[in-house]
């Protein structure tokens, strides 16, 4: 079973719009740990934010806000002001247990910043 | 504080060939993962390191392999190389009791012709 889905392959924003960004996961864990990243076409896997299972408020960082949803099970991306910039691969992953570092990955969605 | 660093960034290699990738941690990070990207199946999870032993396998035939050395850099080797291993492979380093931080490298580009 995917443990990480992701069902928006793609999506279109207009500049300085928001958008957000749909993940649901699956665990029977109790403590975990979910990821988004950014890979624009060079490749590189961008850090953007983290949200534990433990952690009361959802997590932002800058423009990056993560909208968890304990007993729905999803922790979906939200990108405020959208710059062209943004435009590129978004991946939500996730950790399982306290001392598992393995990342499983869903399988992204592409956001393209229209100007 | 550098960061993440993989080399080489590309390679080309002919089928049957072996390959060694590597990747330096961000300093003080102790855990060294490594994972395949391909546009069929995704980012997978090929294995982790910490303190120069393996402690987490993924579902990889035993052609690929690993090690990591005392200071934390982490070589992958791919030996009889298929057409099909042609992928993005991506190390993320992470510190100790630090699972909420997994901070990548730009990715070796490998293409088996």
């Amino acid at each position: 079973a995917q443990k990480i889905t992701q069902t928006q392959p793609g999506m279109f924003v207009q500049e300085k719009e928001a958008v957000t960004l749909d993940c649901t996961y699956d665990t029977s864990d109790q403590s975990y740990g979910l990821f988004w990243y950014k890979q624009p076409s060079s490749g590189e896997m961008i850090f953007l934010i983290y949200q534990g299972s433990y952690d009361e408020q959802n997590a932002t960082e800058g423009r990056y806000s993560l909208n968890f949803q304990k007993a729905r099970k999803s922790a979906n991306l939200v990108i405020s002001a959208s710059q062209l910039g943004d435009s590129a691969m978004y991946f939500c992953a996730m950790r399982e247990g306290s001392n598992d570092y393995k990342l499983s990955f869903g399988a992204g969605t592409t956001v393209t910043v229209r100007a | 504080k550098a960061g993440v660093t993989q080399t080489p960034r590309y390679l080309i290699k002919t089928r049957g060939q072996q390959v060694t990738l590597s990747c330096s941690p961000i300093s003080g990070h102790r855990s060294v993962s490594w994972y395949q990207q391909t546009p069929g199946q995704g980012l997978q999870f090929l294995f982790e390191y910490f303190s120069e032993t393996q402690r987490n396998k993924g579902n990889f035939p035993g052609r690929f392999s690993g090690r990591q050395f005392s200071n934390s850099r982490s070589e992958m080797n791919v030996s009889t190389l298929e057409l099909g291993d042609s992928a993005l492979y991506l190390c993320a380093s992470s510190p100790v009791g630090g699972a909420e931080k997994a901070f990548f490298g730009q990715g070796t580009r490998l293409t088996v012709v």
